[in-house]
């Protein structure tokens, strides 16, 4: 199998603070990892692209000093919102590419709710 | 960030009946794939494609790789409760260029 996970679910936090999002691959090592936000009833758009030990290629209009993006392990990347508002209240979503594929497996989202 | 444009955007219909939904570009991609989303999760992949004109089945479900390389068609046969959902359609260059373009979706939603 090629299982994703991520942590939290979800999260609740105040304006103004910063939250960390964990994509991990549990039973494959991923060479490549994306992170996707999804707004209500909108489809999945690609925010960045991470690779392992390396900086992660940011879409266009997707900032990279407010969404910090993190891929230390061929196991792990982390997506921390910084200085979090009420429009970055989304659902964000990571895929992890197993080594030697192109497939992209998704986790199950982290719903982030700012207030 | 571009999108495809995937239809109908939503679909009512009774089960049993069958589905037919799709999804064009105004480029070419070299894969095609067809995601479904449940509420409150991530998407689940359910059909890659990988040549032009190619048909791929996966039980229920049909998909085919358009001959131009600009668009792909899912069916659902013989539909169930648990077919409702989302649909996305997602297009790849490959070739070393991994990102996933991703439809609009489709939203199925079944009349008991």
């Amino acid at each position: 199998g090629a299982v994703v996970s991520q942590h939290p679910s979800r999260v609740i936090c105040k304006s103004g603070t910063s939250v960390k999002i964990e994509c991990r691959s549990l039973d494959f090592q991923a060479t490549t990892m994306f992170w996707y936000r999804q707004f209500p009833k909108q489809s999945l758009m690609l925010m960045a692209t991470s690779n392992e030990g390396s900086k992660a290629t940011y879409e266009q209009g997707v900032e990279k000093d407010k969404f910090l993006i993190n891929h230390a392990s061929l196991t792990l990347s982390t997506l921390t919102v910084t200085s979090a508002h009420p429009e970055d209240s989304s659902f964000y979503i990571c895929s992890a590419e197993r080594r030697g594929e192109e497939t992209q497996y998704f986790g199950p989202g982290t719903r982030l709710l700012v207030l | 960030g571009q999108q495809l444009n995937q239809s109908p955007q939503s679909m009512f219909i009774q089960e049993g009946e069958d589905v037919s939904m799709n999804c064009t570009s105004s480029s070419i991609f070299n894969t095609w794939l067809w995601y479904k989303q449940d509420p409150g999760e991530g998407p689940v992949l359910l059909i890659a494609l990988y040549k032009a004109g190619e048909l791929t089945s996966n039980g229920r479900l049909t998909a085919q790789f358009g001959i131009t390389r600009k668009d792909s068609f899912l069916n659902i046969s013989a539909s169930i409760p648990s077919d409702v959902g989302i649909y996305f359609c997602a297009g790849q260059l490959g070739f070393g260029n991994e990102k996933l373009t991703f439809g609009t979706g489709t939203r199925l939603t079944i009349i008991p």
